[in-house]
């Protein structure tokens, strides 16, 4: 089993919502990501959990907080998010960090209105 | 500095025709990885390969085959005799071995495929 899946598939939400993503592997990885899309562009990276530790935060803003109650589930929880963070939300997983390739899910398409 | 370089942005070829898609990158690591990935229009990356940097043997899957040349920093994409399920937009990736959480990915060149 290869798959990383996420729901929701579609989101809107206003800017005073409170949402949620969720991300899930079954593949015993211990390293999982979100990434943001915008449209024609890569994907950014913007948290690494290793070992349902974080260990990376890219500068992200406080209203995006990730959380990852155990090795194979990852959250996102959304606050007083902005339009500008409409956006395709991607999950991954990797064997560990380092060298291994990702493995994403099929994203979440957000829309903030 | 773009570690990885994708100067093709857009390519559009005839069904059947072969196709090569460009990856430069730069690093100063000895040990490093490099990756390509599809992303079809419904969204989802699929991984297509990894290739380490002490390992230029070119490789061939199917209708695909890449070409690794350390000489040049290029890590190219063949696709041939093209199908219209090829249509999607292609990332090159570079991992480095002492920055070793972080994908640097190319901004993407976009094939369609036309039948």
């Amino acid at each position: 089993d290869t798959e990383v899946t996420q729901t929701p598939k579609h989101l809107v939400m206003g800017m005073t919502n409170k949402k949620s993503l969720k991300c899930e592997q079954h593949m015993g990885h211990r390293a999982m990501y979100w990434y943001k899309q915008k449209a024609k562009k890569p994907p950014e990276l913007m948290f690494v959990y290793s070992y349902e530790k974080l260990s990376i935060n890219e500068s992200v803003p406080s209203r995006f907080s990730p959380e990852c109650p155990n090795s194979s589930l990852l959250n996102l929880h959304l606050h007083a998010l902005q339009p500008e963070d409409s956006a395709l939300y991607l999950c991954a997983s990797s064997k560990t960090t380092g060298l291994h390739e990702q493995f994403f899910g099929p994203g979440t398409r957000l829309t903030v209105l | 500095a773009q570690k990885v370089t994708q100067a093709q942005t857009e390519i559009s070829v005839v069904e059947k025709e072969d196709v090569t898609l460009d990856c430069v990158y730069e690093t100063r690591d000895t040990t490093y990885y490099l990756f390509w990935y599809k992303q079809p229009p419904s969204g989802e990356l699929v991984f297509l390969i990894r290739r380490n940097s002490f390992d230029e043997q070119n490789e061939i899957s199917g209708r695909y085959s890449w070409n690794f040349q350390k000489s040049t920093s290029s890590f190219n994409f063949t696709i041939t005799a093209s199908q219209v399920v090829d249509s999607a937009v292609y990332f090159c990736a570079l991992s480095e071995a002492h920055t070793g959480n972080q994908f640097y990915f190319g901004t993407g060149t976009s094939l369609t495929v036309i039948p």
